[in-house]
C-alpha cells in the first residue's frame, strides 16, 4: 500500500528564515511526486511535479527536490504570503489509467511577519 | 489548466438528506475525479468519474452512497446519499486536461456540514 508521511504537521517561521518541508514515501513504481499548496478554503493549487531521483524544480522561493525515499520543500527567505498548507502526492502504478494520487497530510507552515 | 468551479461552494444539511454537487470544466478535460478531506486527514480518491459510463470506485467507497455522472467532457456530479455527521467534509474534483499528463488540478471544492 502506498503511503506519504509529511513533517512536521506545522511550521512557524519569521519572515526571512529558510527552512524545509520533507515528504516521506513508500511506492511500488513512483511514477511522480506532487506538491500542491492549500489555503484556507480554498482546493489545492498545484506547485510541482518530479519523476526521478535527482530531480529539482524552482518556482520563486519554493525549490522542490527528490530522492528515492523522500522530498523537500526548500522555502527560501519566505514572506507571510507563503502562508498555506503543503500538500504532497505521490502517483504510482504503470500502464494507462494509473491516475490516483495518495496524498500525506500536509505541513501547515504559518510566516510570522 | 483548466477553470473548474463548483457548487455549491458550501452547505449546512439534515441527516438522512441528499445532496448533489456539481463540477464545471471549462474546457473538455481527459480524466476527472472527486475527493474527500475529512477534517485534519488527507485527501482521498473517491472515484474517477467516467464519461458516458459507471464511475470506478475506489476501496471503501460503493455508488448507493456516492452515485456519480458524467453527462460529457466538462461536467461531472457527485451525489452524497443519505447523508450522517461523519460525511461532513471537504469535496472536491480534480481533472487532467491533456492525455499523458499526470498532473491533477483541483476545484474549490464545496464544504458540506450535515447535522
Amino acid at each position: 500500500e502506498d503511503q506519504v508521511t509529511q513533517s512536521p504537521e506545522a511550521l512557524r517561521l519569521q519572515e526571512g528564515e529558510s527552512s524545509s518541508l520533507n515528504c516521506s514515501y513508500t511506492v511500488s513504481g513512483l511514477r511522480g511526486l506532487f506538491w500542491y499548496r492549500q489555503d484556507p478554503g480554498k482546493g489545492p493549487e498545484f506547485l510541482f511535479t518530479l519523476y526521478s531521483a535527482g530531480e529539482e524544480k524552482e518556482k520563486e522561493r519554493l525549490k522542490a527536490t527528490l530522492t528515492k525515499k523522500e522530498s523537500f520543500l526548500h522555502i527560501t527567505a519566505p514572506k507571510p504570503e507563503d502562508s498555506a498548507t503543503y500538500l504532497c502526492a505521490v502517483q504510482a502504478g504503470s500502464g494507462a489509467g494509473s491516475y490516483q494520487l495518495t496524498f500525506g497530510k500536509g505541513t501547515k507552515l504559518s510566516v510570522i511577519p | 489548466s483548466a477553470v473548474i468551479s463548483q457548487k455549491p461552494s458550501r452547505d449546512i444539511c439534515q441527516r438522512g438528506t441528499s445532496l448533489t454537487i456539481q463540477c464545471q470544466v471549462d474546457s473538455q478535460v481527459t480524466m476527472m475525479f472527486w475527493y474527500r478531506q475529512q477534517p485534519g486527514q488527507s485527501l482521498t480518491l473517491i472515484a474517477t468519474a467516467n464519461q458516458g459510463s459507471e464511475a470506478t470506485y475506489e476501496s471503501g467507497f460503493v455508488i448507493d452512497k456516492f452515485p456519480i455522472s458524467r453527462p460529457n467532457l466538462t461536467f461531472s456530479t457527485l451525489t452524497v446519499s443519505n447523508m450522517s455527521p461523519e460525511d461532513s467534509s471537504i469535496y472536491l474534483c480534480s481533472e487532467v486536461g491533456l492525455a499523458g499528463s499526470e498532473t491533477q488540478y483541483f476545484g474549490p471544492g464545496t464544504r458540506l456540514l450535515v447535522l
